[in-house]
């Protein structure tokens, strides 16, 4: 039973341009979600998080947006870099549970210079 | 100063056989979580343990087990090997093993094949 899905396997996106990865959650009881990078041959590494309180959070070339009644939740990347490319996941946490995250299923990430 | 490291970087078992795996947190840090992600889905949540206890359990059989040491390396065992255990087991480190989030940090993780 996926509870967080990220339903696009693959996005290639031209050097300087946005790149959206979206991710979607099935239980409204989530109350925080972060999204991760991956480089092949290392463990995934944070990028940025949003508490369900909020609606956007911004670092830098990195803005997660949070759609609570849509459950949905979105990274942009701009400008999108060759570097970026990698595999993201994003995942979700239910209040009060520490650190068991529900990972989504990735989408991996191509940027062409 | 070192990342969470894990051993061994690979391992080749097969069905009904156990294995053992490691993993040291980064200095300082006192909980470890254990991951597994078979090829084409995210890790999925195995356990956590912190200061030596068990603080959660994901959805896995009693095959699985694990173990925090004083020195807070963790080991993960699981027993009686399936087929459908040949993944990546990912192990992360956090500052603390509260209620509340923590940033954690993944090691490379150990790949298992089981033939």
């Amino acid at each position: 039973d996926q509870q967080v899905k990220q339903n696009s396997p693959s996005l290639s996106v031209q050097e300087g341009r946005i790149s959206i990865l979206n991710c979607d959650y099935t239980n409204s009881m989530f109350d925080y979600f972060l999204w991760y990078k991956k480089y092949p041959a290392e463990g995934p590494t944070f990028l940025i998080s949003i508490s369900s309180i909020k609606d956007k959070n911004e670092d830098g070339r990195f803005t997660v947006f949070l759609n609570k009644s849509a459950k949905h939740l979105s990274l942009h990347i701009v400008p999108s870099q060759p570097g970026d490319s990698a595999v993201y996941f994003c995942a979700a946490l239910f209040p009060n549970t520490g650190n068991q995250f529900y990972f989504g299923t990735g989408t991996s990430l191509t940027v062409i210079p | 100063d070192a990342g969470v490291t894990q051993s061994p970087t690979h391992l080749i078992k097969t069905r009904g056989q156990h294995v053992t795996l490691r993993c040291s947190p980064i200095s300082g840090h006192k909980s470890v979580s254990w991951y597994q992600q078979v090829l084409g889905q995210g890790p999925q949540f195995i356990f956590q343990y912190y200061e030596k206890e068990e603080r959660g359990r994901g959805n896995f059989p009693d095959r699985f087990s694990a173990r925090q040491f004083p020195n807070y390396s963790s080991e993960l065992n699981v027993n009686a090997l399936l087929l459908g255990d040949s993944a990546l087991y990912l192990c992360a480190s956090s500052l603390e093993g509260g209620l509340a989030f923590d940033e954690q940090f993944f090691g490379p993780g150990t790949r298992l094949t089981v033939l």
